[in-house]
Formats: structure tokens, C-alpha cells, sequence
């Protein structure tokens, strides 16, 4: 089936450490999207990547890194840096600009 | 910076009701406007609207843009317990970013 894939589901880190969140998609498109949510919040843009190899910063990527190898793949990375990284992650992907978005499952990660 | 601004943040409603929620809008290269319905984890998309004045319709639901004003509403209509969740309102742009609102939450209580 087509579709994004996050993993994994919760993720537990202690502070001071940096984690990857895994994001796939199949449904061959060219944008993706990393947002954080917060208890009562809505969808802040963390990164965005139109295309292979280039992606651009969003609102809050203080704390936070991606790379873009693969079409089919985004990886977050949470660095020690990002002083409040307990959250819920989600990750989206379009066909093209300003078109329908997908959303992943989601990752919620708890620092302890 | 872009901003897109959502209100009420929350409100209740009783079944059987209409709600109109708001969006308004200050983004860069504006390419289109969306609706999602968040129940639990993943939003689920409702609409996308690109044109001034041209209603979209999905059964109880419905939604028109004002480009010259900047906003969108979102009406449901005849209200039902299954309609409660986060309504969520984002703005696309040429440049590929997507910004999001910061919800409204609505709950339908029987």
C-alpha cells in the first residue's frame, strides 16, 4: 500500500543525546515535511525538502538537522541542542507545491 | 515570517449546531489553502481551496476562500458527536513551505 511510514511510534531518549526519526514514503513525490506538535497546539515547520539533496529551513529548526539522499526518504535528527525536544513529531509529504499533503503516523518522543 | 491564524482556538457546541471556524492569512507567494480534520494522530485532508469565491463542498461540510481578504471559513453543519476534533488550516506557497495554524478545537456534545 502507498503511503508514509514513521518509526518508531515512541522514542525515549535521555537528555544530552541526539536521536533520528525515520520517515518513508512511497507514493513518489518530491516534497516532504517535518512539523512538531505540542499538547494543544497546532503544526510548526521544523524542515522542508522540494527535491533530493536541498531542503530549506522552517519556522523551528533550531536544534534540529535532515538530510535528503533518497526520494523516498527524510530523516530528522533531534540534536542535544533542542532544549525542549519532548514532542509529538509528524511527518508529511506532497506531489508537488501547495498541493494535498499526507501525514505519517506520527512519533511522539519523550526525553527523561 | 508567515502567519496563519485560526479562531476560536476552541469552542462547544450541542449536536445539531453550525460551526464556523476561521482562518486568516499573511504568507508570501500564497499558492493555495487547506482544511484537515486532526481526530488523533494524523491530520486527514478535508479541502483545498486556490480560488476567491468558489465554494467547496463534503456533505455537512463546507469552505470558501477570500484571496483579496486573506481567510477561509470552514462551516459544519448539523453538528454531530463525530465531528469533534482539531480543525487545522494551513497555507501552501510557491516556494514548497507549508504553514499551519494553530487549531481550532471543536467538541459536539450529544
Amino acid at each position: 500500500d502507498g503511503g508514509i511510514t514513521q518509526s518508531p511510534k515512541y522514542l525515549f531518549r535521555k537528555e544530552g543525546q541526539n536521536v533520528t526519526l525515520s520517515c518513508e514514503q512511497n507514493l513518489n513525490h518530491d516534497a516532504m515535511y517535518w512539523y512538531r506538535q505540542d499538547p494543544g497546539q497546532g503544526l510548526r515547520l521544523i524542515y522542508y525538502s522540494q527535491i533530493v539533496n536541498d531542503f530549506q529551513k522552517g519556522d523551528i529548526a533550531e536544534g534540529y538537522s535532515v538530510s535528503r539522499e533518497k526520494k523516498e526518504s527524510f530523516p530528522l535528527t533531534v540534536t542535544s541542542a533542542q532544549k525542549n525536544p519532548t514532542a509529538f513529531y509528524l511527518c508529511a509529504s506532497s506531489y508537488y507545491r501547495g498541493t494535498e499533503a499526507f501525514f505519517g503516523q506520527g512519533t511522539r518522543l519523550t526525553v527523561v | 515570517e508567515d502567519k496563519v491564524v485560526q479562531s476560536p482556538l476552541s469552542l462547544v457546541v450541542h449536536e445539531g449546531d453550525t460551526v464556523t471556524l476561521n482562518c486568516s492569512y499573511e504568507v508570501t507567494n500564497f499558492r493555495s489553502l487547506l482544511w484537515y480534520k486532526q481526530e488523533k494522530k494524523a491530520p486527514t485532508f478535508l479541502f483545498m481551496l486556490t480560488s476567491s469565491g468558489i465554494e467547496k463542498k463534503s456533505g455537512r461540510l463546507s469552505s470558501i476562500l477570500d484571496k483579496k481578504e486573506l481567510f477561509s471559513i470552514l462551516n459544519i453543519t448539523a453538528t454531530q458527536t463525530g465531528d469533534s476534533a482539531v480543525y487545522l488550516c494551513a497555507v501552501g506557497s510557491n516556494d514548497y513551505k507549508l504553514s499551519f495554524g494553530a487549531g481550532t478545537t471543536v467538541t459536539v456534545r450529544a
